[in-house]
């Protein structure tokens, strides 16, 4: 199993310019997140999906756009990347949350750079 | 939305015990409370979730007073590869009104020889 993927790893990009980042999971989970982690802070959710073809607003959704067309992958897009999205993109997974199981498994994360 | 409070960061030596608070005075009834670590360039990794009483795992065990309005996550006999970022979170994310899962800022760890 290769848990949580995620590509790329790293990028660049002028302000203006836009990107898919694209998550896959194998694990059949139902539930997949995006995370953005600027530093020496902690991640802050932007979206995230409860099931193939679902997609909801996490805390920080403004200036981003996600899709899941299948249950395995889930992409995160930047129509037009500004400055202030510099920073590392986790990505995430995990079952149908229910009592005392709500793990979260992580990928490596993206680094990214708006210049 | 339950909110946190950690110690922004904490020392130790290689082989004692690390024991890291986290304060959640507005916990709700139905929330879990779950740590997580992370280790530079790498996402969080899950450690242990509790309700309340005392869980253990290989990895650590959490603490949870009656009143659950702290928590503490306790390393035994930690080593230079438990220096890390560790994330208390408190939420219910069974909740059908939306996700909320929230990381705060976490505690430094950070393990001496």
């Amino acid at each position: 199993n290769a848990g949580v993927t995620q590509t790329p790893k790293f990028r660049v990009l002028k302000t203006g310019q836009s990107m898919t980042l694209l998550c896959a999971q194998d694990m059949n989970h139902e539930y997949m997140y995006w995370y953005r982690q600027d530093p020496g802070m902690g991640l802050r959710l932007i979206h995230y999906s409860v099931g193939e073809g679902t997609t909801a607003k996490g805390e920080v959704p403004d200036g981003y756009n996600v899709s899941r067309l299948k249950k395995q992958n889930f992409l995160l897009g930047l129509e037009s990347a500004a400055p202030s999205q510099t920073s590392v993109y986790f990505c995430a997974s995990s079952l149908i949350p229910r009592t005392g199981n709500n793990e979260q498994f992580f990928g490596p994360g993206t680094r990214l750079t708006v210049l | 939305l339950a909110k946190t409070t950690q110690p922004i960061s904490m020392d130790s030596y290689e082989g004692q015990e690390v024991n890291i608070t986290c304060s959640h005075n507005n916990i709700a009834t139905n929330d879990y409370i779950t740590w997580y670590q992370q280790f530079p360039s790498q996402g969080p990794r899950f450690i242990i979730q509790g309700y309340k009483t005392k869980v253990t795992n290989e990895v650590a065990s959490l603490f949870i007073p009656a009143d659950r309005k702290s928590s503490t996550l306790s390393l035994p006999r930690v080593s230079l590869s438990d220096t890390a970022v560790y994330y208390c979170l408190v939420g219910d994310d069974r909740n059908t009104g939306g996700f909320k899962t929230i990381f705060g800022a976490g505690t430094r760890l950070f393990v001496k020889a």
